[in-house]
């Protein structure tokens, strides 16, 4: 059971440069999320889904995409990259329905540098 | 929005000995959920323990226990017998099942804990 798998784990890119990250999970969860950590700050909620074909803003949205054409996946685009989107950016998944306490799954992360 | 403040950026503790680690949240809602994460170097978000509001008990996870105080919104982290392992950063987490089970983050505490 691989839970959630982030790819890729590292990248550099440079000033203007696109890329997408994907986000995958085999737990059947309806709720997935991307994050991003900085120093000092945290993580902080990019974008999420609370499902197959739905989106919603999080709290630092500016500069990134996202799309869920798949229950499974989840994928993280940056048009423009710009040095302020260096960071570690996390996925993440969750349940609604099982348990008493929901829990979020999170990916290894991946660290993205823009130089 | 919800804030979560973690007011220690780093502590250090010897081995085998207890550390606690402060955690206050601010939040107009009754019913949430508070949680403990802990991220070795490898960057891995492990869940730690977890709280639900409407519960007066106090979780622990073997070596890990909380201090839930609901009324000062207040949710520490006391690690005892503390060992290598346990070095890591620390983040307090909030989450409102009203809220698309988002999670607030604090910045996070780096425990060092030596030999």
């Amino acid at each position: 059971n691989a839970g959630v798998t982030q790819t890729p784990k590292f990248r550099v890119l440079k000033t203007g440069q696109s890329m997408t990250l994907l986000c995958a999970q085999d737990m059947n969860h309806e709720y997935m999320y991307w994050y991003r950590q900085d120093p000092g700050m945290g993580l902080r909620l990019i974008h999420y889904s609370v499902g197959e074909g739905t989106t919603a803003k999080g709290e630092v949205p500016d500069g990134y995409n996202v799309s869920r054409l798949k229950k499974q996946n989840f994928l993280l685009g940056l048009e423009s990259a710009a040095p302020s989107q260096t960071s570690v950016y996390f996925c993440a998944s969750s349940y609604t329905n099982r348990g008493p306490t929901p829990e979020a799954f999170f990916g290894q992360g991946t660290r993205l540098t823009v130089v | 929005a919800q804030t979560v403040t973690q007011s220690q950026p780093e502590m250090s503790v010897q081995e085998a000995e207890t550390v606690t680690l402060s955690c206050t949240y601010d939040t107009s809602e009754n019913n949430y959920y508070l949680f403990w994460y802990k991220q070795p170097p490898s960057r891995q978000m492990i869940l730690v323990i977890r709280q639900e509001a409407y519960k007066q008990q106090n979780a622990t996870e073997n070596r890990f226990s909380v201090n839930f105080q609901k009324a000062a919104k207040s949710f520490s982290l006391k690690i005892s017998d503390s060992q290598l392992g346990d070095t890591a950063m620390y983040f307090c987490a909030f989450m409102l099942r009203s809220n698309d089970y988002k999670l607030s983050f604090g910045a996070g505490t780096t425990v060092t804990v030596r030999a």
